[in-house]
């Protein structure tokens, strides 16, 4: 079983679409999680960090599951700017390495 | 920008050549993580660099070493080179093992080609 599963994608959604991204990971002693956009031929950045509250930042809303090993990732009203990869990140460890999953492109339709 | 600068941004390379990659931290940031991105794969951690000591390894052979300087900075060689080592090799710093915010710091990584 891999470490971090995502949705395989690609999603193809209309502007303005609401787009769900799901992960589930497998290290029950993960202790931190995170999800980064990467963009066509780029580096990954850091979109949001992740919190058993949940956790919302504008148009985004991330929400952690530790019982069930799931993550999620909500983005409403959806831009064309919004066309990327995401990447569900799971970290924990005394070095604290960063463990991504496949990720899952997304594709805005104007 | 993040401040992490990568060199060269792109090689080509043959099959059992060398290839050292490097890589300037973010001012301050004394920790740099190496990772390996293949074409349509989430980056694989390979090492991570504190204070010039490795903190840790991924699943890469020893054929895959690396080095911190005093200043930060950090290179990442690979011998023996093989096809299925062609990636994007990205470099992460940050203060500590996971900054003040468990924020990594990408550059923009140096896409190695292997033929």
């Amino acid at each position: 079983r891999k470490e971090v599963e995502q949705d395989p994608g690609p999603f193809n959604v209309p502007e303005g679409a609401t787009v769900a991204f799901n992960c589930t990971y497998s290290n029950s002693a993960s202790q931190s999680f995170f999800w980064y956009r990467q963009d066509c031929r780029k580096e990954p950045k850091l979109l949001m960090s992740v919190y058993s509250s949940g956790n919302e930042d504008g148009r985004f809303t991330a929400q952690l599951n530790r019982a069930s090993q799931y993550i999620s990732l909500l983005i409403r009203d959806s831009k064309l700017s919004d066309s990327a990869t995401y990447l569900c990140v799971v970290s924990g460890g005394s070095n604290y390495k960063l463990t991504f999953g496949k990720g899952t492109l997304l594709t805005m339709n104007p | 920008e993040t401040g992490v600068t990568q060199s060269p941004t792109h090689l080509i390379k043959t099959r059992g050549q060398q290839v050292t990659l490097r890589c300037s931290s973010q001012s301050g940031h004394n920790t740099v993580s190496w990772y390996q991105q293949a074409l349509g794969q989430g980056p694989q951690f390979i090492f991570q660099y504190y204070r010039e000591e490795e903190n840790g390894r991924g699943n890469f052979p020893p054929r895959f070493s690396g080095l911190q300087f005093p200043n930060y900075s950090s290179e990442l060689n690979v011998n023996a080179l093989e096809l299925d080592d062609s990636a994007l090799y990205l470099c992460a710093s940050s203060l500590g093992f996971r900054g003040t915010t468990g924020e990594l710091f990408f550059g923009e990584g140096s896409r190695l080609t292997v033929l």
